[in-house]
């Protein structure tokens, strides 16, 4: 079975602060993808970025950066410089070879940026 | 070009009718997934098509629902004797090919059941 932990519910900062989203993943398979949606108050979900099982790479995308850490099984989610923008849900998501082909979700971060 | 639609996007209804919820895929991806969001059990997995295969229904939670996709492109989810339990989101995503590609996701339909 796999599953993903988003252990923080709700987070709160105030405008350029720098904020990490935590996710933690389980699964006995070897080859896998991890995944960051965004969902803003709209309802959609907006995808972040994908992540193979053998990229341990970090990631930088303008204000979004991803560290992947296989020893932990994490993919934290960092942003940089908060934005009111920024608020919405993220979710965290897993796709395991042997597992089928649908996405494991965790609960979800709520993230507020306030001005 | 265009992304997931779903229609429609809010649908009220009563107790023991019947619902159809609709998807159509972005042009050219060959899978389509069907989710289902609620407040209690967060985003659940329904069904998934690839292609002319035979769709993985093991998420589907009873034998109420069910869905189908016709011509490779279009799909329907249908509740039949809808529950108040079954309020929620329905979301729709399809992808490039099957496993490991990006999902992309419709708009949702949200359901309400008096």
């Amino acid at each position: 079975a796999q599953k993903v932990t988003q252990a923080q519910t709700e987070i709160s900062v105030v405008e350029k602060e720098d904020v990490t989203l935590d996710c933690v993943y389980e699964t006995r398979d070897t080859t896998y993808y991890l995944f960051w949606y965004k969902q803003p108050p709209s309802g959609e979900l907006v995808f972040l970025i994908r992540r193979n099982s053998f990229d341990e790479q970090n990631e930088i995308s303008g204000r979004y950066s991803w560290n992947f850490q296989k020893s932990t099984s994490s993919f934290n989610f960092t942003i940089t410089a908060s934005q009111v923008v920024d608020s919405a849900v993220y979710f965290c998501a897993l796709s395991a070879y042997n597992a089928g082909n649908m996405l494991t979700f965790g609960g979800g971060t709520r993230l507020m940026v306030k001005p | 070009g265009a992304g997931v639609s779903q229609s429609p996007s809010n649908k009220v209804t009563e107790k023991g009718k019947d619902v159809e919820l609709r998807c159509d895929p972005i042009s050219g991806h060959t899978a389509l997934y069907w989710y289902r969001q609620s407040l209690g059990q967060g985003l659940e997995f329904l069904i998934y098509f690839q292609g002319n295969s035979a769709p993985d229904k093991s998420g589907l939670p009873s034998d109420r629902f069910s869905a189908e996709r016709t011509g490779g492109s279009v799909s329907t989810l249908t509740i039949q004797r809808t529950q108040q339990e079954d309020s929620a989101v329905y979301l729709c995503a399809s992808s490039l090919t099957g496993w490991a590609d990006t999902q992309y996701f419709g708009p949702g339909t949200r359901l309400t059941v008096l």
